[in-house]
């Protein structure tokens, strides 16, 4: 297993448009968890995934933005009508469901461009 | 509410010498927290974590201490190296109803940090 994987790596795109990104976890993990960071900051939470089940989503997440994980496995977040504000690095991570914890494992992120 | 915090957003350190990157929090309900290193461009990096029923816990070359009554944690890297540079980050997690996880992580600003050759 390579770790988590995140596709694709850098999107420009101009405002108005739609973006999908998609993430690959760790395959033994059934826990995802996507984030956001913008320069400086530390990443923001935006919503989890327990298999396929979506269990929070942040009030970052506007009703632009969806995400899903139909089969349990990788993830895709859906950004509609792309803002200027919306330019930052997207973060997958993935877990196990364990109340001990046990780290949770980031990839590379995408970053994304809005002009 | 919930929120991490550091103290110093920066830290300069020469090389060999030891580093101590401090974070407070203001959750009492946290029971996980977990140090990261992130490098520009890339995602966090898991560095070391430790769970509330502990105040020490070693790692190679680093250590995270945990003062729940003053709700702060830090980290020590010792014989710091230039590949040490980057932005290092606390986070948190609190404890669910039931027992159960919240799942999501609090992050912290992040401190950077650059080491001297």
């Amino acid at each position: 297993d390579t770790g988590v994987s995140q596709d694709p790596r850098h999107k420009i795109t101009k405002r108005g448009q739609n973006v999908t990104f998609r993430c690959d976890p760790i395959s033994e993990h059934n826990r995802l968890y996507w984030y956001r960071q913008t320069l400086g900051q530390g990443p923001e939470f935006l919503t989890y995934f327990q298999n396929e089940a979506q269990l929070e989503k942040s009030r970052l997440l506007s009703d632009r933005f969806s995400a899903e994980r139909p089969k349990g496995s990788f993830s895709t977040l859906e950004i509609q009508r792309t803002e200027q504000g919306d330019s930052a690095m997207y973060l997958c991570a993935s877990s196990f469901d364990t109340v001990l914890g046990g780290g949770y494992t980031f990839g590379s992120g995408t970053r994304l461009t809005v002009v | 509410g919930e929120s991490v915090g550091l103290h110093l957003p920066t830290l300069s350190v020469q090389e060999g010498d030891n580093s101590i990157i401090n974070c407070a929090y203001s959750n009492s309900a946290s029971d996980y927290f977990i140090w990261y290193k992130q490098e520009s461009g890339k995602g966090p990096q898991f560095i070391i974590d430790i769970r509330s029923n502990m105040d020490k816990r070693q790692g190679q070359r680093v250590t995270v201490l945990l003062n729940k009554t003053v709700k702060h944690l830090s980290l020590q890297i010792a014989a710091t190296q230039p590949g040490d540079s980057a932005v290092y980050f606390c986070a948190e997690r609190s404890q669910g109803a039931g027992g159960t996880s919240y799942g999501k992580l609090t992050f912290g600003q992040g401190t950077i940090l650059t080491v001297h050759p």
